[in-house]
């Protein structure tokens, strides 16, 4: 079964801190990958989508990707208290399957 | 900014009713799907649809549920007997095309379904 694993948390930084988040996946041959945003109640928001290893910076929010280590995070600089939400790793694996799996998300709070 | 659209924003039924979700897809998205999120647990993949047909379902998907495209924009997710633990958000997603994978999926405001 394919998974994708991520604290749950919470995760708590003081306001204009760096906020690190992180995922694992168990599909060696993933893909594709994503962080999305949800505040409670509220549907999930794609923030960042990263293909290739390495990092991939828009803004405030830096994806990286290590597909060795089947690891992929998401960083916040200069964490905002609007920022604090859940965050949703998602993976589409291999096999011909297109659907991206979400993980249970990691609560962030950011405490002015 | 396109967006998905999703009827109702919260339905109430009674266990063993039928009831219809509703998305309107960004138009000219090609695959669509239906998620949903029960309180508090993960976002779990229900179906995908493409080209009028079902392309991929997981094993919650079962013969209670179906979906459909009665025309060229509204996509439905019909749940035939509802039971007590169908209570959930339920999320519809679309996404252009998968061209080597790299698509992303941008997902309505969801319909919060209360089974009473």
């Amino acid at each position: 079964q394919k998974e994708v694993e991520q604290n749950s948390g919470p995760l708590s930084v003081p306001e204009g801190a760096i906020a690190s988040l992180n995922c694992t996946y168990s599909d060696r041959g993933s893909q594709s990958f994503f962080w999305y945003r949800q505040y409670s109640g509220k549907s999930p928001e794609l923030i960042m989508s990263i293909y290739s290893n390495g990092d991939k910076e828009d803004g405030r929010f830096t994806a990286q990707l290590n597909k060795a280590s089947q690891y992929v995070s998401l960083l916040i600089r200069d964490s905002q208290p609007s920022d604090s939400a859940t965050y949703l790793c998602a993976v589409v694996a291999s096999g011909g399957s297109y659907i991206p799996t979400f993980g249970r998300g990691t609560s962030l709070i950011v405490h002015p | 900014e396109p967006e998905v659209t999703q009827t109702p924003s919260h339905q109430v039924t009674q266990m063993g009713q039928e009831v219809i979700l509703r998305c309107v897809p960004i138009s000219n998205h090609l695959y669509f799907y239906w998620y949903r999120q029960i309180l508090g647990q993960k976002v779990e993949f229900l179906v995908s649809f493409y080209n009028n047909e079902i392309s991929e379902k997981s094993e919650i998907f079962d013969d209670q549920f179906s979906v459909e495209r009665p025309d060229g924009s509204n996509f439905t997710l019909k749940i035939r007997s509802t039971k007590l633990e169908d209570s959930a958000m339920y999320f519809c997603a679309s996404s252009t095309e998968i061209q080597d994978l790299n698509t992303e999926a941008f997902f309505g405001q969801g319909t919060r379904l209360t089974v009473v």
